[in-house]
Parts: C-alpha cells; sequence; structure tokens
C-alpha cells in the first residue's frame, strides 16, 4: 500500500539556521511528490513539486527538495530559516494519476529567535 | 480572489444535526476534492469529482453525502453529526493534464460537534 512517512514530529531550529525536513515514501510506481505548508489556522499552500526530470526543485519562499529514487525520499531544505516559516509542513505523494494525495503526518517546525 | 473558497470557516453544532459545507473553485479546474484532517492534523481525502463525476470515494459513512451542482463548486453534506465528525475539512481543486496535476486547497472548516 502507498504510503508517506514523515519521521520527524517537531523540529526546532534558530533563526538563519539551515533546514532539512525528511520524507520518504512507499509507491511502486513513478511517484509525483508534493511539499505543502500550513500556517496556524491556515489551509494548505504548495511549496513544490516533482513530477519528472530535474530531481533537484526548487520552490517558493526559498525552499528546495531533492527526489532521490534510491532511497525512496524527498526531503524538503531551505537555507536560512526565517521566523515566518515556523508552520506545519506535509509530505505527499500522489497516486491514480495524482487523484488521489497520500499525505505523511506532517513536521512541526518551531523557529527560535 | 480566492481561488478555492469554502463556507463557513467554522461550524459549531450539536450531534444528530445535518450540516452542509460549501466549496468554490475559481480557477476553471475540472477535478475537486473533499479532504479530512484530524485532530492529530492527518489528512485523508474523503472523495473525488471530475467533471461533476464521481471518482473516488473512500472509506466515509455514508452520512457524508458530497453534491456537485457543477464543474465549479462541491459540497459536502452530513447528516446526524457525530462527535467524530469534529475535524478541519478541506477542499482542493486541479485540473489533469496527462498524468499531471497539481491540488490547490481550499482554508479549511473547522468543524466542531458538541
Amino acid at each position: 500500500a502507498q504510503s508517506v512517512t514523515q519521521p520527524d514530529i517537531h523540529i526546532t531550529v534558530s533563526e538563519g539556521a539551515s533546514l532539512e525536513l525528511r520524507c520518504n515514501y512507499s509507491y511502486g510506481a513513478t511517484p509525483y511528490l508534493f511539499w505543502y505548508v500550513q500556517s496556524p489556522g491556515q489551509g494548505l499552500q504548495l511549496l513544490l513539486k516533482y513530477f519528472s526530470g530535474d530531481t533537484l526543485v526548487q520552490g517558493i519562499k526559498g525552499f528546495e527538495a531533492e527526489f532521490k529514487r534510491s532511497q525512496s525520499s524527498f526531503n524538503l531544505r531551505k537555507p536560512s530559516v526565517h521566523w515566518s516559516d515556523a508552520a506545519e509542513y506535509f509530505c505527499a505523494v500522489g497516486v491514480d494519476s495524482s487523484y488521489k494525495l497520500i499525505f505523511g503526518s506532517g513536521t512541526r517546525l518551531l523557529v527560535r529567535p | 480572489d480566492t481561488a478555492v473558497s469554502q463556507t463557513p470557516k467554522y461550524l459549531v453544532t450539536q450531534m444528530g444535526n445535518d450540516k452542509s459545507i460549501k466549496c468554490e473553485q475559481n480557477l476553471g479546474h475540472d477535478t475537486m476534492y473533499w479532504y479530512k484532517q484530524d485532530s492529530k492534523k492527518f489528512l485523508k481525502i474523503m472523495f473525488s469529482y471530475n467533471n461533476k463525476e464521481l471518482i473516488i470515494n473512500e472509506t466515509v459513512p455514508n452520512r457524508f453525502s458530497p453534491k456537485s451542482p457543477d464543474k465549479a463548486h462541491l459540497n459536502l453534506h452530513i447528516n446526524s453529526l457525530e462527535l467524530g465528525d469534529s475535524a478541519v475539512y478541506f477542499c482542493a481543486s486541479s485540473q489533469v493534464k496527462g498524468l499531471q496535476e497539481t491540488q490547490y486547497f481550499g482554508p479549511g472548516t473547522r468543524l466542531l460537534v458538541l
């Protein structure tokens, strides 16, 4: 069965520090991969996506993610975190031609001043 | 202009009541979705409609009935509300291009059943 694992429930980083949020997926076919961000009390905003091609994808707000097929991973990175990045981050894999998104359980990012 | 909008934003109601949540998208997309986010932030798809036709119907109690009057709208009606229905419900839409599409989410409707 398809699944997405985000092993870190919470991550705390200092403002200005680098960030990496982990995501591993289980899916037999070529995955369509997404990262969404949810600010407190808000909906989900798409950060970036991977469908094919270059395995390093750039997103909004300075985020990037790298698809590694050998590790079944799609980790999200940012070189320098801002206080406004504090939010919940969700990794998702699209199955059945992306009609259905399977979400991970989310990682809450806390930013220390 | 909001791309995917939901009403109401908050809904507090008693057990046993019937309620509806409305969703509208102005992106011209042909596919719409309902997701449920529980208290642990876990998001799970409930339904998906493509051109007003139901294409995904996950294991959801039949008290939940989606209705799509046109491509731009997908409403969710819930009968006989239960405490466990308390959650945040997100609507989303997408336009399938070949096998690839991106889903855009609404702001969510926070439902509390007392």
